[in-house]
């Protein structure tokens, strides 16, 4: 069955980066855009952004934009995400997760991968 | 604040039809396919409404979802116990290009 197996969780001070792993099984990396979405302790959904596998282009929400970058490595068919000059309000869950349907703005997400806690604290 | 509006709780009794309703605006929910997630706490969202009213396998009959102009909703028929979660609405919204949710309604089943 479709799974994604995410990195652990992680303490980082402000201004550090961090980068979070997403190992998928199960489908074939490359046919499926990969999104990350994050959720604060107790909030909503925000989406981080989205990379095609297979074109290695990826595009990132707004609030994001210079401080996100997105890979895939085709070879361990591995996503990352890292996250860059961190401060407290990037405390988070952060979830990778696939995009299924065909066409760019007509997808849904599923599966999600388990989440990643990522905390930001001197 | 989220793009998409939504109620932040709900609430019914077994066996009652609960709606949820999820406001957007010309940019997204006007012109694009409106997804449902439902989460339980500590766990991972899931799919449970795709473009608008499509019910992704494993999903009971009692899901289902409608979309009009700039609104959406997803109702719970035969609403049960397991249905406790918080709910999420989502589309792609064209301005600024970027997938949006709305701030989730927390269902309570009495």
């Amino acid at each position: 069955q479709v799974q994604l197996l995410q990195s652990g969780a992680d303490m980082k001070k402000p201004g550090a980066s961090v980068q979070v792993s997403c190992r998928t099984s199960g489908y074939t990396f490359i046919d499926y855009y990969m999104h990350w979405v994050r959720q604060a302790p107790g909030q909503g959904l925000e989406w981080l952004g989205r990379l095609n596998p297979k074109s290695g282009y990826a595009d990132y929400g707004q609030n994001f934009q210079g401080r996100v970058t997105m890979t895939g490595d085709t070879s361990t068919n591995t996503a990352y995400m890292e996250l860059t000059s961190l401060t407290s309000d990037d405390t988070a869950v952060y979830y990778c997760v696939r995009g299924l349907g065909g066409g760019a703005i007509r997808q849904w997400f599923d599966p999600w991968g388990q989440g990643a806690l990522v905390t930001v604290s001197s | 604040q989220s793009v998409l509006t939504q109620p932040p709780s709900a609430s019914g009794t077994p066996g009652q039809r609960v709606i949820i309703s999820c406001s957007g605006t010309s940019s997204n929910i006007g012109i694009n396919m409106v997804n449902w997630y439902q989460q339980v706490p500590g766990t991972a969202p899931k799919v449970v409404i795709y473009r608008n009213d499509q019910r992704p396998s494993g999903i009971p009959e009692r899901f289902s979802g409608s979309k009009s102009g700039t609104s959406a909703s997803l109702v719970i028929s035969g609403l049960q116990s397991q249905d406790e979660a918080t709910y999420y609405c989502s589309v792609w919204d064209a301005s600024p290009n970027g997938w949006v949710f709305g701030g989730g309604t927390k269902l309570t089943v009495l």
